[in-house]
This record gives structure tokens, C-alpha cells and sequence, in this order.
């Protein structure tokens, strides 16, 4: 099974600055099978970015991914406040098994 | 537009049963694979099951396996989850999850609201 770590596990910033977060995998992610999502408080979780770098349909141009193999990371451009939530990533291509990380939480500094 | 509606959840005693739903609107529920995720209070995201389009393939967390069945009723455009044998540690909030795509190899792109299972005593 893949493990997927992420760091760091909160980061404090205030609105406006750049955020960027980090996801691991243990082994290699095929064909960058990789998803982030956000998840607010009392709310589900909502896809933001699949196949590593595509956007989800009306996920703002602030929010952008990278990376592939092992090493995968979510860039925030400038933080909105809506934006203070926590964040996932999960790989989906090694099925039958689908994993996320532990999850980074974005915090206001 | 998609809607994923969770019901089913409560307060429920260890060993006892419990069967959630998922009902599903605004696409061809047939078309997609469909998983449950859970949330432990203050937790993070697992994995729980998935079943194919058709109902022909169902795979398990290994936490579940043997205790949780995941089924379809595609004419009720309706997804379920039986849970047997509950333990404390099943206690969580549960979601039902969208497949983007066909393929096992897909994404979620719409989820359910959730509905809170608490397993106590």
C-alpha cells in the first residue's frame, strides 16, 4: 500500500502570502495519480486538483499542483481568506486501494 | 446538478448492525464506480469501500473487511453500506464519493454531506 506523508502539519500564514504544501508518497505514484482537496469545518471534502496538476471545474487559477513519482506539492498563490482549511492528498492509481495523507492545515497567522 | 445525499447514521452499540444509503442524483448513477470514505472525529480521510458501475466489483479497507458489505440498486440510483459487528473505532462520519471516470484508476469529484455513526455504549 502506498503511504503518503505531508508536510508540514499545519502552517500558519496570513491572507495574501503563498502557501505550499507538501505530499510524499512511499513508492511511486503512477501516471501522477495524484488529487488534492480541501476540506472546510463540518463540510466535505471538495476536489481541487487531479491528475497531479488539472484543476477541478471552478477551482480558482490561485491554486495550482505539481510534481510527480514520489514528490508532489499545492501551491496557494495568495492566500484568500476562504482559503484557510485543511488540505489532502490522495493517490488513486494504485486500486484496488485508494489512500490519503494525514492532511496540512492552514491556518491564519 | 450532482447530489449525494447520506443517510442511514446513529448512535449505535458495539456489535450491533447498521445499514447506510447514499442517494444519488443528477447523473447516470449506473455509469460510476461509487466508494465510501469515513472521518473519526478530528481525523483524517479513509478509504472504507468501492463498488463498480454494475455492481460486479466491490473491494475493502482491511479495518472493514469481513464486517462491511457495500452494494447498488441502480434502478433507485441508491448506493449502501451494511455495517455489522461495529466497534468504537468505526465511529466516524461517513461519505459517499463520486468516481470521475469508469476506471478504477479515478478520483472523487463530488461527495456527500456525511452522516455521523457513534458506536457506544
Amino acid at each position: 500500500e502506498i503511504v503518503l506523508t505531508q508536510s508540514p502539519g499545519t502552517l500558519s500564514l496570513s491572507p495574501g502570502e503563498r502557501a505550499t504544501l507538501s505530499c510524499r508518497a512511499s513508492q511511486t505514484v503512477s501516471s501522477s495519480y495524484l488529487a488534492w482537496y480541501q476540506q472546510k469545518p463540518g463540510q466535505a471534502p471538495r476536489l481541487l486538483i487531479y491528475g497531479a496538476s488539472s484543476r477541478a471545474t471552478g477551482i480558482p487559477d490561485r491554486f495550482s499542483g505539481s510534481g510527480s513519482g514520489t514528490d508532489f506539492t499545492l501551491t496557494i498563490s495568495r492566500l484568500e481568506p476562504e482559503d484557510f482549511a485543511v488540505y489532502y492528498c490522495q493517490q488513486y492509481g494504485s486500486s484496488p486501494t485508494w489512500t490519503f495523507g494525514q492532511g496540512t492545515k492552514v491556518e491564519i497567522k | 446538478q450532482v447530489q449525494l445525499v447520506e443517510s442511514g447514521g446513529g448512535v449505535v452499540q458495539p456489535g450491533r448492525s447498521l445499514r447506510l444509503s447514499c442517494a444519488a442524483s443528477g447523473f447516470t448513477f449506473s455509469s460510476y464506480g461509487m466508494h465510501w470514505v469515513r472521518q473519526a472525529p478530528g481525523k483524517g480521510l479513509e478509504w472504507v469501500a468501492v463498488m463498480s458501475f454494475d455492481g460486479n466489483n466491490k473491494y475493502y479497507a482491511d479495518s472493514v473487511k469481513g464486517r462491511f458489505t457495500i452494494s447498488r440498486d441502480n434502478s433507485k440510483n441508491t448506493l449502501y453500506l451494511q455495517m455489522n459487528s461495529l466497534r468504537a473505532e468505526d465511529t466516524a462520519v461517513y461519505y459517499c464519493a463520486k468516481t470521475a471516470a469508469g476506471t478504477w484508476s479515478a478520483f472523487f469529484d463530488y461527495w456527500g454531506q456525511g452522516t455521523l455513526v457513534t458506536v457506544s455504549s
